[in-house]
């Protein structure tokens, strides 16, 4: 079965211009989670979903950021308009959830490079 | 909230050795899950082994082990009989318990930079 699928694998933009990131999660999955990697930050949790639903989007960092989850098994993270302290390796992970809770999968991140 | 502590950025140890990695973190949860992840090179992010705060026994994944003390909120990763493969951050990370089902943000620590000498 596939994982978690991210794309692009790395994407270079200039400052000013809007920037999307997708995830497909694994198939049956019904939770989603966006993550930042940064290496003042480490990894921080911006968003997650349940059954499509946004639950806790408190770790956006500001308006610029939004993300979405039309169906089960696609989500977009956009940020507009990008800036340089938005560089970063972009995270999507998703969970089976439910009554027992599992294991978050992660995708092999998205490297965002904001000139 | 919670926090995840890793106070070790970095360890260097010979191949074959043990070496025990470092986690604590502070909660008011008492139901939640721990984790640690290994990130290599490639930056995958990859599983290595899971714990239930609920079960008093200790995970086990073949050469990799924790020893988990609730009490004192501390959560190491043993890695025995160490490989040049084991080279990788590795991340500790937790994650609380939704009561009614569903699934949670996890909160990772710092990590550690773990470094396997030939």
């Amino acid at each position: 079965d596939a994982g978690v699928i991210q794309s692009p694998r790395h994407e270079v933009t200039e400052m000013g211009q809007e920037v999307t990131l997708r995830c497909k999660p694994i198939s049956g999955h019904n939770s989603l989670f966006w993550y930042r990697q940064t290496m003042m930050r480490g990894l921080e949790l911006l968003i997650y979903f349940n059954n499509n639903v946004p639950i806790d989007d408190s770790g956006m960092p500001e308006d610029r950021f939004s993300a979405k989850m039309p169906n089960a098994s696609f989500s977009t993270l956009k940020i507009q308009p990008s800036e340089p302290r938005d560089s970063a390796v972009y995270f999507c992970a998703s969970i089976s959830g439910g009554a027992v809770t599992d294991t978050q999968y992660f995708g092999p991140g998205t490297r965002l490079t904001v000139l | 909230a919670q926090t995840v502590t890793q106070s070790q950025p970095e360890m260097s140890v010979q191949e074959a050795e043990t070496v025990t990695l470092s986690c604590t973190y502070d909660t008011s949860e008492n139901n939640y899950y721990l984790f640690w992840y290994k990130q290599p090179p490639s930056r995958q992010m990859i599983l290595v082994i899971r714990q239930e705060a609920y079960k008093q026994q200790n995970a086990t994944e073949n050469r990799f082990s924790v020893n988990f003390q609730k009490a004192a909120k501390s959560f190491s990763l043993k890695i025995s009989d160490s490989q040049l493969g084991d080279t990788a951050m590795y991340f500790c990370a937790f994650m609380k318990h939704r009561a009614g089902g569903g699934a949670d943000g996890l909160t990772f620590g710092k990590g550690t930079h773990l470094i396997i000498q030939p």
